[in-house]
């Protein structure tokens, strides 16, 4: 069965604090992809990265950091020097693709990350 | 170039009633998935079409419908409202169908929602 877990509900900081965001993932797939997704108040989900399974190399994008590794089954997420705008709720997930289709997204609950000014 | 839409942003119904959303995903991404969010059980996987066919569904009853045009535009109806329908629904498009050796774009970007709420 596939799962994903994010231990931290919420999370709160001040700005230019770092911050990282768990995730954990179950699944038996050797084929797979995980994700992370920002949703801010206004409730479109906004893509942040995708990675699969066959790709552990770490990636930094600005401010944004992800920390795949599949010994401990986690994604981690980092924001470096946060900032208000990064209020919002952080969502994991992993898919595991059928044939030329994604399939279903398999959501962690989120994490609320508060950036204080 | 334009992201997925999603047609009404709101909507208020009765129970009892049926409510269609509409989805059109980003130009030359065929796969559209639907979601359910609400507070209690979080983001829920409806289901997913391809070409016009629906390739996977999730645990929801049968009130809740789908289904996929030609042009790659879907609609989800739910028929019969309760209280429980009251929720954010999701519409995802990606661009899927590549073969694997072309390296697929699994990438799915997500709509604003439409927020029904069910008195």
């Amino acid at each position: 069965a596939q799962k994903v877990t994010q231990a931290q509900t919420e999370i709160s900081v001040v700005e230019k604090e770092d911050v990282t965001l768990d995730c954990v993932y179950e699944t038996r797939d050797t084929t797979y992809y995980l994700f992370w997704y920002k949703q801010p108040p206004s409730g479109e989900l906004v893509f942040l990265i995708r990675r699969n399974s066959f790709d552990e190399q770490n990636e930094i994008s600005g401010r944004y950091s992800w920390n795949f590794q599949k010994s401990t089954s986690s994604f981690n997420f980092t924001i470096t020097a946060s900032q208000v705008v990064d209020s919002a709720v952080y969502f994991c997930a992993l898919s595991s693709p059928r044939g030329s289709t994604l399939g279903r997204l398999y959501f962690g609950r989120g994490t609320q990350l508060t950036v204080w000014p | 170039k334009a992201g997925v839409t999603q047609t009404p942003r709101y909507l208020i119904k009765t129970r009892g009633q049926q409510v269609t959303l509409s989805c059109s995903p980003i130009s030359g991404h065929r796969s559209v998935s639907w979601y359910q969010q609400t507070p209690g059980q979080g983001l829920q996987f409806l289901f997913e079409y391809f070409s016009e066919t629906q390739r996977n569904k999730g645990n929801f009853p049968g009130r809740f419908s789908g289904r996929q045009f030609s042009n790659s535009r879907s609609e989800m109806n739910v028929s019969t409202l309760e209280l429980g329908d009251s929720a954010l629904y999701l519409c995802a498009s990606t661009r899927s169908g590549l073969a694997k050796l072309e390296g697929a774009s699994y990438e799915q970007y997500f709509g604003p929602g439409t927020r029904l709420t069910v008195t």
